[in-house]
Parts: C-alpha cells; structure tokens; sequence
C-alpha cells in the first residue's frame, strides 16, 4: 500500500461545483503539502501543515482552501471550479524538520469544463 | 524572487551514455536540495536529498551533487538505460522560505535503445 494516498485520481466536473481532493499518510509525518503541476511547469504549492493547528498559503492559494482533519489527513476543496484549475494535483508530506525530505502521492488529474 | 532553473527541458541520449542533468538556483542561502523523478501521469518519487553541509549523494547508478557558491546542482547518471526515460526534477529549500520547496519544471530525459 501506497505511504501517501490520494483520492480521488482521477475526477472531471463543471465550472461551478464544489471539489473535495483528499489525502491520507502513514508515514507519521507532521507535514503535509498541496502542490498542483501544469505541463511544461514545475509544482507550485497551494497550502501547507506543519502539524493539526497550523495551516498556510502557499504561492497559489486563491480559489481553494484546505482542512487538516487529524495529523494522518488532508484535504483540499475547490469551492467553485473553474477551468484554469484543471491540472494535476500532489499531496505530499515530510518529516518534521526543513532539512526533512518530501514524499509524495501520486496524484489527482483534476478536470473542469 | 527565489527561482530554480533547469537546462534543457528535454534530453534525448543513446543508451549506455553518461549524462549530466543541471540545476540552477538564485539563493546561496540554501537548505537543501532534492532530486525527483516522475513518470508520465505519475507522482514525483525521490531519488536523492542533499543537505547544505554536504557536496554529493550517491544511489547506484545516480551521484547529485551540490554547489552552494554557484548554485548549482548536478544529477550524474552513469550508464543510462531505456528506464531511466523519465522527467527529472529539482526542488531546493531556499533562504527565507525554508518552509517550502522551489520546484524547476524538470528536465524530460529519453533514452534510446
């Protein structure tokens, strides 16, 4: 099994709808991360946990939010999507120090009409 | 703006060749640096993590190694094989934003049997 596990894998929705990605570790990590890659692109971080308590923006927050369900679980919501958030979506976690390294899941293709 | 910078975007070699893969980044101040590779449609996997302190990792067939002063990262592969055809990946913890990973958008590496 999977460290890291996103759910779903795949999903295609209308502009307009709400859109929960989730992710699950057993790992033990504290960290966690969302990440969206666009092709050609580098990964760009949308939202970050360092433990239950603590949430933050990353570079691309605007138009989605995040909840740290318990240490093992985070999501992420599109409340209203739009196309130019079609993209690949990664969760991903690291160990509790910034010298810690990053695991990833293996992605959410996410596609709005 | 802190920036990681990959050069080409794409690589093409014959099998049984050592390549070298870069990695430019615009802050000496760094924590640490990670190489990945992703396989189409995949999530990204870690292959080497090097810290501030150290000048090179090695697994198998790959060394990374770091240069602060220059900002340069390098990914040696000896002997490449039609396997090795992935995107790889750089992602550095820089300066201020220790917290976060700047991604390059990689670097698409073929080899041909």
């Amino acid at each position: 099994d999977a460290d890291v596990t996103q759910t779903p894998r795949n999903r295609i929705t209308k502009t307009g709808k709400r859109i929960m990605l989730e992710c699950s570790q057993t790992k033990g990590h504290d960290r966690m991360y969302w990440y969206r890659q666009d092709p050609g692109l580098g990964l760009q971080l949308i939202y970050y946990s360092f433990d239950v308590k603590d949430i933050n923006k990353g570079e691309i927050s605007d138009g989605y939010s995040v909840s740290r369900q318990a240490q093992a679980k985070f999501s992420l919501s599109l409340e209203s999507a739009i196309p130019n958030q079609t993209a690949l979506y990664f969760c991903a976690t690291s160990p509790s120090r910034d010298t810690g390294e990053l695991f990833f899941g293996e992605g959410s293709r996410l596609t709005v009409l | 703006k802190q920036e990681v910078t990959q050069i080409p975007a794409a690589l093409s070699v014959p099998e049984g060749e050592n390549l070298v893969l870069n990695c430019s980044f615009t802050d000496s101040a760094i924590y640490n640096l990670q190489w990945f590779r992703q396989d189409p449609g995949k999530g990204l996997t870690s292959l080497l993590l090097i810290q501030s302190s150290q000048r090179e990792q090695t697994s198998g067939r790959l060394n990374a190694s770091l240069d602060k002063s220059s900002g340069r990262s390098t990914l040696y592969i000896a002997a490449s094989q039609p396997g090795d055809s992935a995107t790889y990946l750089c992602a550095a913890r820089l300066g201020g934003s220790a917290r976060q990973l700047t991604f390059g958008s990689g670097t698409q590496l073929t080899v041909l049997p």
